[in-house]
């Protein structure tokens, strides 16, 4: 299955630093979706984003979904030792069964 | 959001045998499940759609008589890895679809 591009592939950051992570697609979807997966755990989700050019705020994690709808970007505030992970995001084009195409991921990693 | 549960977590078995794992939705009934295999440091493929009452729908390059899909019932599908090998080691995870979807928190296969 198709797969979107996801970068950065990795970050290394301090605690209390901004994280910024994106998305991109050559093709548009009407839904995106950010979940974080811990490890031996599934995804979780964390954001979903269902129109054009939204912004969507949970806690201190802001998403957006792009004007193009190829492409969305997840920012994480403040950062905090529990937000280690894996951040994924996913599209979604209609209502068909098998229509969730995800990311390649972006391991996130925060020093203390 | 739906609450996914999966059983085993973990299981491990010898080359030759047949594993099954299920997936329950444990908060509303779920005509269609999916089933995910996730390799280390990569992302989530679909494997399969699993719809009630009817045969599962499988992507391309997955062998369906190897890893067979029962649902059964609007809370249960299983996945049972036939025959094992190695190389089907892996994280397996489900999910359902609500207004977005939700993972099951995954079994780790183990064939020796």
């Amino acid at each position: 299955g198709q797969q979107l591009n996801q970068s950065p592939q990795s970050m290394f950051i301090q605690e209390g630093e901004d994280v910024s992570m994106n998305c991109t697609s050559s093709s548009i979807f009407n839904t995106w979706l950010w979940y974080k997966q811990d490890p031996g755990e599934g995804p979780v989700l964390l954001i979903a984003l269902y129109k054009a050019g939204e912004l969507t705020s949970n806690g201190r994690l802001t998403a957006q979904f792009g004007i193009t709808r190829k492409d969305s970007f997840l920012n994480i505030s403040a950062s905090i030792p529990s937000d280690v992970g894996i951040y994924f995001c996913a599209g979604q084009r209609g209502t068909g069964a098998n229509n969730l195409f995800f990311g390649t991921g972006t391991r996130l990693t925060v020093i203390p | 959001g739906a609450v996914v549960s999966q059983h085993p977590s973990w299981v491990i078995c010898k080359s030759g045998t047949s594993v099954k794992i299920e997936c329950r939705s444990l908060d509303f009934q779920a005509t269609t499940m999916f089933w995910y295999r996730q390799f280390p440091k990569q992302s989530l493929m679909l494997m399969a759609t699993s719809n009630e009452g009817s045969k599962a729908t499988y992507e391309q390059g997955v062998e369906k008589d190897k890893f067979l899909i029962n649902h059964a019932s609007l809370t249960l599908s299983t996945l049972t890895v036939t025959s094992a090998h190695p190389e089907d080691s892996s994280f397996y995870i489900c999910s359902v679809r609500w207004d977005t979807q939700y993972f099951g928190p995954g079994t780790r296969l183990t064939v020796l």
